[in-house]
């Protein structure tokens, strides 16, 4: 069974304090992991795909990078528009359903 | 930019009621999803449709559930007989290929009296 744990639960940062999300997974065989940015009362809004180890995505001050066991989420100079809840999800080879992790909520102070 | 949209965006009924939650994919996307999120928990699978059938489904969505895509751009989740534990946000996503990313609705918050 695919399984997901993102770390760590909560996170506050001072605007311009950069700082790292994990996700760490297990899975019969991986055909992509997925970062959502969540806002509270919202759905999910997709951020990055990564497809196998050693790929790296940015945007903005986001980077998403991927090991074979984990994914990491920089936040480089983060503003506070960055608040929210970041999700991370994992699609395996069999099945066709995203699972998801319990997500980092991240607070950028001013 | 398109996007899938879900109605009503609040649905409040009684223990025992039948809901019927809709959502309008992407045009063009051939894969479709429920999800829900229980406050303050994980996003959790539903089910997937695919070429007018289930092609997956959790454990949650158990013969209380259905799904149906009555016409070329509606997609719906009918829960029969609602319980206070389907409480939750429940979400729609649409997706191009079985390969790329999902794109998710606003979300149809259910609350069960």
């Amino acid at each position: 069974e695919d399984q997901v744990t993102q770390s760590p639960e909560a996170l506050r940062l001072q605007e311009g304090e950069s700082s790292s999300l994990n996700c760490s997974y297990t899975v019969s065989g991986l055909r992509g992991l997925f970062w959502y940015r969540q806002d509270p009362g919202k759905g999910p809004e997709f951020l990055f795909t990564l497809y196998s180890a050693g790929e790296e995505k940015e945007k903005e001050r986001l980077k998403a990078t991927l090991t074979k066991k984990e994914s990491f989420l920089h936040i480089t100079a983060p503003k506070p528009e960055d608040s929210a809840t970041y999700l991370c999800a994992v699609r395996d080879n069999y099945g066709q359903n995203f699972v998801f992790g319990p997500g980092t909520r991240l607070s950028v102070l001013p | 930019e398109p996007e899938v949209t879900q109605t009503p965006s609040h649905q409040v009924t009684q223990m025992g009621q039948e809901v019927i939650l809709r959502c309008v994919p992407i045009s063009n996307h051939l894969y479709f999803y429920w999800y829900r999120q229980i406050l303050g928990q994980k996003v959790e699978f539903l089910v997937s449709f695919y070429n007018n059938e289930i092609s997956e489904k959790s454990e949650i969505f158990d013969d209380q559930f259905s799904v149906e895509r009555p016409d070329g751009s509606n997609f719906t989740l009918k829960i029969r007989s609602t319980k206070l534990e389907d409480s939750a946000m429940y979400f729609c996503a649409s997706g191009r290929s079985a390969n790329e990313k999902l794109f998710f609705g606003s979300g149809t918050q259910l609350s069960v009296l």
